[in-house]
């Protein structure tokens, strides 16, 4: 089983800076089977990336996804207002499929 | 338009079953998998196993194997999440989420609204 690991917990930061999130699994994940959601408050999260670098429908090209393996990076080139959220990772490419725990990005 | 609608938010006692529904529309119900996420009070999502609908299929990941019952009425198009005797430590948020391509082992793409079930004497 797969256990995705996710930091840092919080990312302090002030709009238009740059955020980067990693993502790093226990194991090597299958044909770069990663994906990223977006989630804010009372919603339901929201597909960013998937195949670890290619953007959902819809997703604004400031959000880019990187890495292979083990190693995985969500890099948001500069941060607008409406950024600040939660971010998950999910490998989806062996069972049981699993998310990370999360980062948090808030305003410094 | 793809979309998936949960029904509404449920409140039950312990012991108590339940079954919640996700009802697709707007593309081939039977052709794409259909999977249930599991979002405790302030906590993270947990992936707790999806369906095929076409041949109704499922796949459970083992924390949720033996708690919970994924299945899927195709005439209606609707997939559900069932109980058979609640505890308080199901209280939670759960989401339906539509597998964004013809193989389990994909993203969710599309995501229903939630439902709550909150679990209490």
């Amino acid at each position: 089983e797969i256990v995705l690991t996710q930091s840092p917990g919080t990312l302090s930061l002030s709009p238009g800076e740059r955020a980067t999130l990693s993502c790093r699994a226990s194991q090597s994940v299958s044909s770069s089977y990663l994906a990223w959601y977006q989630q804010k408050p009372g919603q339901a999260p929201r597909l960013l990336i998937y195949g670890a670098s290619s953007r959902a429908t819809g997703i604004p090209d400031r959000f880019s996804g990187s890495g292979s393996g083990t190693d995985f990076t969500l890099t948001i080139s500069r941060l607008e207002p409406e950024d600040f959220a939660v971010y998950y990772c999910q490998q989806y490419g062996s069972s049981p499929q699993a998310f990370g725990q999360g980062t948090k990005v808030e305003i410094k | 338009e793809v979309q998936l609608v949960q029904s509404g938010a449920e409140v039950k006692k312990p012991g108590e079953s339940l079954k919640i529904s996700c009802k697709g529309s707007g593309y081939s119900f039977t052709s794409y998998w259909i999977g249930w996420v599991r979002q405790m009070p302030g906590k993270g999502l947990e992936w707790m196993g999806i369906i095929y609908p076409g041949d109704s299929d499922t796949r459970y990941s083992p924390s949720f194997q033996g708690q919970v019952t994924i299945s899927a009425d195709k005439s209606i198009s609707t997939a559900y999440l069932q109980w058979s005797s609640l505890k308080a430590s199901d209280t939670a948020m759960y989401y339906c989420a539509l597998v964004r391509g013809p193989r389990p082992h994909d993203a969710f793409d599309i995501w229903g609204q939630g439902t709550m079930v909150t679990v209490s004497s």
